[in-house]
């Protein structure tokens, strides 16, 4: 049992690229968060999806898009990156959303955009 | 708008001491509380979630308390050891509109705990 699973672990861009974060978990969880962590700021929502199928923009949405591919899988796309964006990206899941539910984190993604 | 808050923003203690670490937030209208403690360039782990209608919750050497009436939660670590150093987060979730669904965080606490 992984828990949730983020890939890549460390990437470097440079201005105007494109990548895209994957995130994955096997607790059978329906929703699904990505969150950025930035020095001074704490953690921030970007997007979340509260079942498969749906998807909602949360605090700092701009400049990103997702996709929930599956139960199991919510990929996060930068598609023209900014120095802005370089943050350490987090996934997350819990059971449903909006409700007593803990979330559990993956690893991170720490991305630098030059 | 909820906000949270985390006092103080790090400790530095002897290995052995008990202590408590702060949380405070603005808005009473939550889910629940969230305790987090993340390692230097790792994930985060969640230790404690205590629901608006609890008081507190407890896990081995961890008991975390809430107060929603006015706006406090204190994370309670007995007997420190070395493996406990790390970044302590503390997250609610509201249910008022603009904060339904969010975990919204405090900065957090840099703890160390010195042998």
């Amino acid at each position: 049992n992984a828990g949730v699973t983020q890939t890549p672990k460390f990437q470097v861009l440079k201005t105007g690229q494109s990548m895209t974060l994957q995130c994955a978990q096997d607790m059978n969880h329906n929703s699904m968060y990505w969150y950025r962590q930035d020095p001074g700021m704490g953690l921030r929502l970007i997007y979340y999806s509260a079942s498969e199928g749906t998807t909602d923009k949360g605090e700092v949405p701009n400049g990103y898009n997702v996709s929930r591919l599956n139960k199991r899988e919510f990929s996060l796309r930068l598609e023209s990156a900014a120095p802005s964006q370089t943050s350490v990206y987090f996934c997350a899941s819990s059971i449903l959303a909006g409700a007593n539910n803990e979330q559990f984190f993956g690893p991170g993604t720490r991305l630098t955009v030059l | 708008k909820q906000e949270v808050t985390q006092i103080p923003a790090a400790l530095s203690v002897p290995e052995g001491e008990n202590l408590v670490l702060n949380c405070s937030f603005t808005d009473s209208a939550i889910y629940n509380l969230q305790w987090f403690r993340q390692d230097p360039g790792k994930g985060l782990t969640s230790l404690l979630l205590i629901q608006s209608s609890q008081r507190e919750q407890t896990s081995g050497r961890l008991n975390a308390s809430l107060d929603k009436s006015s706006g406090r939660s204190t994370l309670y670590i007995a007997a420190s050891q070395p493996g406990d150093s790390a970044t302590y987060l503390c997250a609610v979730q509201g249910y008022n509109a603009g904060n339904n669904r969010k975990l919204i965080w405090g900065l957090g606490t840099s703890l160390a705990v010195n042998p």
